[in-house]
């Protein structure tokens, strides 16, 4: 079955530069969730969208600003980085019909490195 | 604040033996939970879920309990095998479509 597709998977960057994460939902997904994890920490919320509109928003910097297209994939672009940015970077995807939205499926993650 | 909690970060179980991984929660308004596991390097994987309006749910060697009063779930694995060592999350989420809040895992480990 076809999965969440992230790209790219590493990514080194230095400081004060910009970056854009994307994202692949699996087929016929409205929903798209990213997550940030830093080392050793849970998975946290930034930011989702549902049909193209942003559906709900946590802690995401105001440097980051994501989108979601026609053809639902998003990016995730962030700007001004900084060493804390560094850590693993999530996209989920759901749908609102069939199991009515309640499991998010991750894809493998983008690595972010910032020097 | 956490609203997930995962008090133990660490469970080592022996091959065919049950594992009971603990999740405690914060929020009330919760109406539906989620158990992940992750390899390194990977994403999570989806493994088992239930319904607020259940208290269990099974999935061959996955069951999933949960104790709405206690705000409490666990995840049974039986019979334990050596391809089940992961990082497990709990996750709870407050509404359809909605954020999950993830607690900080548990690394299962199971030896032969």
């Amino acid at each position: 079955a076809a999965g969440v597709i992230q790209s790219p998977r590493h990514l080194i960057k230095e400081k004060r530069e910009t970056a854009t994460l994307k994202c692949y939902p699996i087929p016929r997904h409205d929903t798209v969730y990213w997550y940030q994890q830093g080392p050793g920490q849970d998975p946290q919320f930034l930011i989702s969208f549902y049909e193209k509109m942003q559906s709900d928003k946590g802690s995401i910097p105001d440097r980051f600003s994501a989108q979601q297209f026609s053809d639902y994939h998003s990016e995730l672009n962030m700007s001004s980085l900084e060493l804390g940015d560094s850590a693993l970077y999530f996209c989920a995807s759901s749908s609102l019909w069939g199991r009515a939205g309640n499991e998010q499926f991750f894809g493998p993650g983008t690595r972010l490195t910032v020097l | 604040d956490q609203q997930v909690k995962q008090n133990s970060p660490s469970l080592s179980v022996q091959e065919g033996r049950i594992s009971i991984l603990n999740c405690d929660y914060t929020n009330s308004m919760f109406d539906y939970f989620l158990w992940y596991k992750k390899y390194p390097a990977e994403g999570p994987t989806f493994l088992i879920s239930i319904s607020s309006i259940k208290d269990k749910n099974e999935d061959g060697r996955f069951t999933v309990f949960l104790n709405k009063s206690a705000k409490h779930l666990s995840l049974h694995i039986v019979p334990s095998q050596p391809g089940d060592s992961a990082v497990y999350f709990c996750a709870c989420r407050g509404s359809t479509l909605g954020r999950l809040y993830f607690g900080r895992g548990t690394q299962l480990t199971v030896w032969p």
